[in-house]
Formats: C-alpha cells, sequence, structure tokens
C-alpha cells in the first residue's frame, strides 16, 4: 500500500527566504507526482504536476522535483512571501489503480 | 468555465438522516474522485470513477454510494449518517485518470449530531 509522507508538519520562516517543502513515498510505481496548495477553510489548488519520466517542473517562484527511485520529491519557494502561507499537500498517482495518495501536508508560515 | 461546483457548502444532519453531495464540472472530465478530509487523516479516497456508468470504490466507501449518469456529474449519497461522516468533503475531476492535473472543488463541510 503507498504510503507519502510530509515532513515537517509545520515549518514557519521569515519573509524573502527560499525555502524546501518535502514528500516521500514507499512505492516508486507512480504515474505522476501532484504539488497542492491549500488555504484555510478552501479546496485544493494544484501547483505542479511531474510525470514518471521527468525531474522537475517550474512554474514561477516554485521549483518542485522527483527522484522516484529513492521515492522523494521537493517543493522549492523561492524569495518566499506572506501570500505563500497556505498548507502544502504531495500527491501520488500509482500505476494499477485510478487513486491518488495523499500525504498529510506541511503547513506553511511566512512570517513579514 | 465554472470548473469544479459543490453544492451545498455547509449541512447539519441528524444521525440516520440521509442526503446527497453535489458535483459538478464543465471541463469535459472523464474521471471524477471524491475525498473526505479529516484532521491527522489527510485526504482520503471514499470513491472515483473514470467515466459515465462506471464507478469504483475507494479506500474508505462504506456508508457512501455514488453513481454516474453524466460525465458533468458525480452526485455523493450519504445512505444513513453516522456522526463518524462529520468531515471537509471534496470532489474533484480531472481529463483522464493518469498524468493530468487533478482539479478540486470548493468543498461540502458536514456536521452529524
Amino acid at each position: 500500500k503507498q504510503e507519502v509522507t510530509q515532513i515537517p508538519a509545520a515549518l514557519s520562516v521569515p519573509e524573502g527566504e527560499n525555502l524546501v517543502l518535502n514528500c516521500s513515498f514507499t512505492d516508486s510505481a507512480i504515474y505522476n507526482l501532484q504539488w497542492f496548495r491549500q488555504d484555510p477553510g478552501k479546496g485544493l489548488t494544484s501547483l505542479l504536476l511531474i510525470q514518471s519520466s521527468q525531474r522537475e517542473q517550474t512554474s514561477g517562484r516554485l521549483n518542485a522535483s522527483l527522484d522516484k527511485s529513492s521515492g522523494r520529491s521537493t517543493l522549492y519557494i523561492a524569495a518566499s512571501q506572506p501570500g505563500d502561507s497556505a498548507t502544502y499537500l504531495c500527491a501520488v498517482l500509482n500505476f494499477g489503480n485510478e487513486k491518488l495518495t495523499f500525504g498529510t501536508g506541511t503547513r506553511l508560515t511566512i512570517i513579514p | 468555465n465554472a470548473g469544479v461546483t459543490q453544492t451545498p457548502k455547509f449541512q447539519v444532519l441528524k444521525t440516520g438522516q440521509s442526503m446527497t453531495l453535489q458535483c459538478a464540472q464543465d471541463m469535459n472530465h472523464e474521471y471524477m474522485s471524491w475525498y473526505r478530509q479529516d484532521p491527522g487523516m489527510g485526504l482520503r479516497l471514499i470513491h472515483y470513477s473514470v467515466g459515465a456508468g462506471i464507478t469504483d470504490q475507494g479506500e474508505v466507501p462504506n456508508g457512501y454510494n455514488v453513481s454516474r449518469s453524466t460525465t458533468e456529474d458525480f452526485p455523493l449519497r450519504l445512505l444513513s449518517a453516522a456522526p463518524s461522516q462529520t468531515s471537509v468533503y471534496f470532489c474533484a475531476s480531472s481529463y483522464q485518470v493518469d498524468n493530468y492535473e487533478q482539479y478540486f472543488g470548493p468543498g461540502t463541510r458536514l456536521t452529524v449530531t
């Protein structure tokens, strides 16, 4: 059974710093990995989708990497801003079924 | 496009009552799914559908029914509500299941007393 872990559960950093969020998964037979952002009381917003054949994806200040063999992904946020404060979730889609498995998220607070 | 819409936003039920959570998308997506989100448990898949007329169970299907009579709609039915079903429910869709982004609705917050 796929298990997805995100450590730490919470992170606070001063505005302007670069930061890295971590995601690890136990089964490397995946179609893709997706990073989401969730603001309090809201739904999930897709940030980046990395397919299994890719090593990284970039969107603006965000860069996500994928190392399938080691079961790890990172989300790099450059020049953090207070508006980046949210919970960040990663999810993997496994080969052989049509189900996303989510991590429990990292709650990020950017301190002005 | 409205994207993925869910109604209602909030609902309070008494134990034993039934209700249907509505989900619709206007993006012609084949894949739709329902999740529940609970503190400390993350998002867990309830049911999913890879196309009209096709549904399957996820990780926590007990107490819930779904149907997919059209591509656009994927309602979730609670048969006899229990306090353990108090949660936030999210509907999601994607063009196809593999290698396409998942789009989420705004959620329905359900309380069962």
